[in-house]
C-alpha cells in the first residue's frame, strides 16, 4: 500500500537553529500537508501546498515556516531560528481529490528543540 | 475557528462495544473524518462521512447527522489492540485542511 514517508524520525536542534524536515507524499497525490502535534495536544494544520504554491495556511505558519518542492517527489518543511515551543511531532500529509477527501499521514518528524 | 468536542478519555472491555461521540460547528461543513493514532504515531484514516447515515466498515462503524453536528464512531468486538486514541476531524467547504478535535483516548481492558 502507497504511503507517505518522513525523514528523519526524530532530530534534536539547539534554539536558533535552521531545521529542514522531508516528505515523500504518496506518488500520485496532487495536495500536501504539514500539520504538528505538541505533546499531549490535539493535531494541528500548518500549511496545504498544490501545484507548487501554498494554497492554505494557519496563523501557526509564520515567517519561520516555509515549505518547498524541491523536486518531482520530495516535500520540505523549512523552520528558519527554531524555539523551544516548536518541540513537536510534524505529520506531513498527503490526498488525491480525485480519489475523495481522504489525507493520509506519514509517520511523522519528532522535532526537539533544546 | 471550527469547535470540535469529543471525550477525553473512554474505557470499555476486551469483547464489548463502545461509542465515541463528536460535535462539530455545522457551518461551512463538508465532511467527518475519524483516525485512530496510537501513542507516538501517526493518525491512521478510519472512516469519513459527508452524508447522513451509517457507514460501516468492519468492526468499525461511522455515523452523521448533519443537521445535528453529530457523528459517533462505533466499535464492536474491542481487542486489546484498539486501546488508543480516536481523532475527529471536520472539512469545511473550499479548503483541504482539516480540523481536529482532542481526540478521546479509548483504554480496552481485560
Amino acid at each position: 500500500e502507497p504511503e507517505v514517508t518522513q525523514t528523519p524520525s526524530h532530530q534534536v536542534t539547539q534554539m536558533g537553529q535552521e531545521v529542514i524536515l522531508r516528505c515523500v507524499p504518496i506518488s500520485n497525490h496532487l495536495y500536501f500537508y504539514w500539520y504538528r502535534q505538541i505533546l499531549g495536544q490535539k493535531v494541528e494544520f500548518l500549511v496545504s501546498f498544490y501545484n507548487n504554491e501554498i494554497s492554505e495556511k494557519s496563523e501557526i505558519f509564520d515567517d519561520q515556516f516555509s515549505v518547498e518542492r524541491p523536486d518531482g517527489s520530495n516535500f520540505t518543511l523549512k523552520i528558519r531560528s527554531t524555539k523551544l515551543e516548536d518541540s513537536a511531532m510534524y505529520f506531513c500529509a498527503s490526498s488525491d481529490p480525485s480519489s475523495g477527501n481522504t489525507i493520509y499521514f506519514g509517520e511523522g518528524s519528532w522535532l526537539t528543540v533544546v | 475557528g471550527q469547535n470540535i468536542d469529543q471525550p477525553t478519555e473512554m474505557t470499555a472491555t476486551e469483547g464489548a462495544i463502545v461509542q465515541i461521540n463528536c460535535t462539530y460547528q455545522t457551518s461551512g461543513f463538508n465532511g467527518l473524518f475519524w483516525y485512530q493514532q496510537h501513542a507516538g504515531e501517526a493518525p491512521t484514516f478510519l472512516s469519513y462521512n459527508v452524508l447522513d447515515g451509517l457507514e460501516e466498515k468492519g468492526r468499525f462503524s461511522s455515523f452523521l447527522s448533519r443537521s445535528k453536528g453529530y457523528s459517533y464512531l462505533l466499535l464492536k468486538e474491542l481487542q486489546m489492540k484498539d486501546s488508543a486514541s480516536y481523532l475527529c476531524a471536520q472539512l469545511d467547504t473550499g479548503r483541504r485542511a482539516l480540523t481536529f478535535g482532542s481526540g478521546t483516548r479509548l483504554q480496552v481492558q481485560p
